[in-house]
Formats: structure tokens, C-alpha cells, sequence
């Protein structure tokens, strides 16, 4: 059964970059024809997707993030990243790594989701 | 972007009572909704995709319905781990966004 694991840093500083791993298990990345995706939710707040991006590297971005977010692949450790660049407080979420079906449509499975606060 | 506007925000309900949300697209969006289910704690699970299609292993209790812009989920008779924060969510060519939630509560 596929699984997806977040792993974070727990505490980034403010104006500095928040990267993001998630390593995919029981599934490969490759010929997968998936997008592979994040999606954010601050505490006690709703849903936030990120972008995402496809085993050929292909990426999606939400336009009010883009200009700080990258996605990456790396089909060799069957993992996929994420870096937001320029954080404030206001990043301070839970991130969750999903499975895209389709093109970016409905997500599933997700990751169990990391913590990340942003503080000085 | 598609917005998606999702009430109630809160939902008081009992078991055995049948409970509707809805969600309206700012756009057309066709069936491209889905819909989740999240517990405290837990990532948000799949129950519904394309409007009305159950993701295999959610009971039959919970269904969809809609087309366009306006959207229903309904659960036709709530058990007690029926409890928890729903959201909608629509997919449009590359574009995801979610409606803001609502908190199913017991009564």
C-alpha cells in the first residue's frame, strides 16, 4: 500500500527558506503518471493548495504562491521536495504531501503532515 | 481563480439525522468537485471525487450530488464517527481550491 512521509525542520526563522521532503513507499514515482503534490493548512484554519509537480518535472504552482515555491523530483529516491523561499509567520502550518489523480484533480493518499512554525 | 464558497461553516447535528453541506463554485467547474473528510490530528481522507463518484471503501451513507456551480454532500444517516470537519474541493485544469470547511458537531 503506497504511503508518503513529510519530513521537516519543525522550526524555520523568518526571511530564511522552509525545504520540505516527502519520500513515497510501497509505489514509484516514475511511470507513474501522477502529479505529485503539497498542500498547507495553518492551525485551526482550512486548506491550502501549494503546487505540485509531475515525474518529468513538470511543475504547477498556486499563482499567490509561485513567486516563492519550488517543487521538485527525484525519481532516483523516489521522493519529491518542496522550498519556500522569504517565510513569515504567517507560513506556520501543517504540511501534507498527496498523491494527484488525474491533472492535479483529487488527492489521495496524504502524507500525515509536518509542523512547521515559523519563528524568531 | 475559482473560488468555492462552502456552508454551513457549522453543522450541529445528532446520529440517525441526515445532514446536507453545500458548495458553490464561482465558475463552472462541470463535476470537477471533490469532497473530504477530517478528523483532529489526521490528514483530510477522500470520500467523493467527480461530484458523486465514492472512493471505494467509504460507506454508501455518504453521497454527492451537482453539476456546475452548485454542489451537495449529504450523509443520510450520521454515526458517531460521523463527526468531524468536512471540505469541498474543485479541480479545474491545473487549479485547486478548497471551501473553508465545515465542523460537523453533535448535538
Amino acid at each position: 500500500q503506497m504511503q508518503l512521509q513529510e519530513s521537516a525542520p519543525g522550526l524555520v526563522r523568518p526571511s530564511e527558506t522552509l525545504s520540505l521532503t516527502c519520500t513515497v513507499s510501497g509505489a514509484s514515482i516514475s511511470h507513474s503518471s501522477y502529479y505529485w503534490g503539497w498542500i498547507r493548512q495553518p492551525p485551526g484554519k482550512g486548506l491550502e493548495w501549494i503546487g505540485a509537480v509531475y515525474e518529468d518535472g513538470d511543475t504547477r504552482y498556486n499563482p499567490s504562491l509561485k513567486s516563492r515555491v519550488t517543487i521538485s523530483v527525484d525519481t532516483s529516491k523516489n521522493q519529491f521536495s518542496l522550498s519556500l523561499r522569504s517565510v513569515t509567520t504567517t507560513d506556520t502550518a501543517t504540511y501534507y504531501c498527496v498523491r494527484h489523480f488525474g491533472s492535479i484533480d483529487w488527492s489521495d493518499p496524504w502524507g500525515h503532515g509536518a509542523l512547521v512554525t515559523v519563528s524568531s | 481563480d475559482i473560488q468555492v464558497t462552502q456552508s454551513p461553516s457549522t453543522l450541529s447535528a445528532s446520529v440517525g439525522d441526515r445532514v446536507t453541506i453545500t458548495c458553490r463554485a464561482s465558475q463552472n467547474i462541470n463535476v470537477w468537485l471533490a469532497w473530504y473528510q477530517q478528523k483532529p490530528g489526521k490528514p483530510p481522507k477522500l470520500l467523493i471525487y467527480q461530484a458523486s463518484t465514492l472512493q471505494p471503501g467509504i460507506p454508501p451513507r455518504f453521497s454527492g450530488s451537482g453539476s456546475g456551480t452548485e454542489f451537495t454532500f449529504t450523509i443520510s444517516s450520521l454515526q458517531p464517527d460521523d463527526f468531524a470537519t468536512y471540505y469541498c474541493q474543485q479541480y479545474d485544469t491545473y487549479s485547486v481550491t478548497f471551501g473553508q470547511g465545515t465542523k460537523l458537531e453533535i448535538k
